[in-house]
């Protein structure tokens, strides 16, 4: 079975650029969270999506963005890029029941750095 | 709105002693709590995770948590640590009913000493 996978592994940006960060999900879930983890920091919600649509969003601004795609796989956009966007961006999936229903499976993250 | 707060933010221990990381939260609702591990450049990995019933849960590599609903705490416990045990460990919680979205605490960064 598959985990979680994200890509790409490390991103370097410049301020004011924009950014796609992108999630496949563990085989069998059709739920995608994404998290924000500042350097030091817990992880922070951004958003959740399930069965493509939006279910949930934590204190992020509307440049923060996302999808998700039919096969449950999902992006992250991030436009007008700045410098406290550096961080690792952690994609998490949910099953849809099951023992593990509430249960998040996280993935290696993205690095992102903003010059 | 929930919160969860990990009182130590770093922890060191010498090999094979016992350690506790611990973990206090804030909800007016009834939670699901969880422990994760993260080694360095790597993603979250669960360690153990509390529904309901039995208030200490069993997770892996030997460690244990106790929910406590009077101290909203969930404490992380274990009588004997090891070098590979050097990790961050991040408490989470989240509210039942509201579709599994994750708060965490700012994490406890544990050294096993040698």
């Amino acid at each position: 079975e598959t985990g979680v996978t994200q890509s790409p592994t490390h991103l370097i940006k410049t301020r004011g650029q924009q950014v796609t960060l992108r999630c496949s999900s563990q085989s069998g879930h059709n739920t995608v969270s994404w998290y924000q983890q500042a350097l030091g920091q817990g992880p922070q919600f951004i958003f959740q999506y399930y069965r493509e649509e939006e279910n949930g969003r934590g204190n992020f601004p509307p440049r923060f963005s996302g999808l998700q795609f039919p096969n449950y796989s999902s992006e992250l956009n991030v436009n007008a890029l700045e410098l406290d966007d550096s961080a690792l961006y952690l994609c998490a999936s949910s099953p849809p029941f099951g023992v593990s229903y509430n249960e998040q499976f996280f993935g290696p993250g993205t690095r992102l750095t903003v010059l | 709105a929930q919160s969860v707060t990990q009182l130590d933010s770093q922890v060191p221990v010498f090999e094979e002693a016992p350690v506790e990381l611990r973990c206090n939260y804030s909800s007016s609702v009834s939670v699901y709590l969880f422990w994760y591990v993260q080694y360095p450049n790597q993603g979250l990995q669960l360690l153990l995770k509390y529904l309901s019933g039995s208030t200490l849960v069993k997770g892996i590599n030997g460690f244990e948590a106790e929910f406590n609903k009077s101290q909203t705490s969930f404490h992380l416990r274990k009588p004997s640590v090891h070098i590979s045990d050097t990790a961050e460990y991040f408490c989470a919680v989240s509210e039942k009913g509201t579709g599994n979205q994750f708060y965490f605490g700012t994490g406890t960064s544990l050294t096993v000493i040698p």
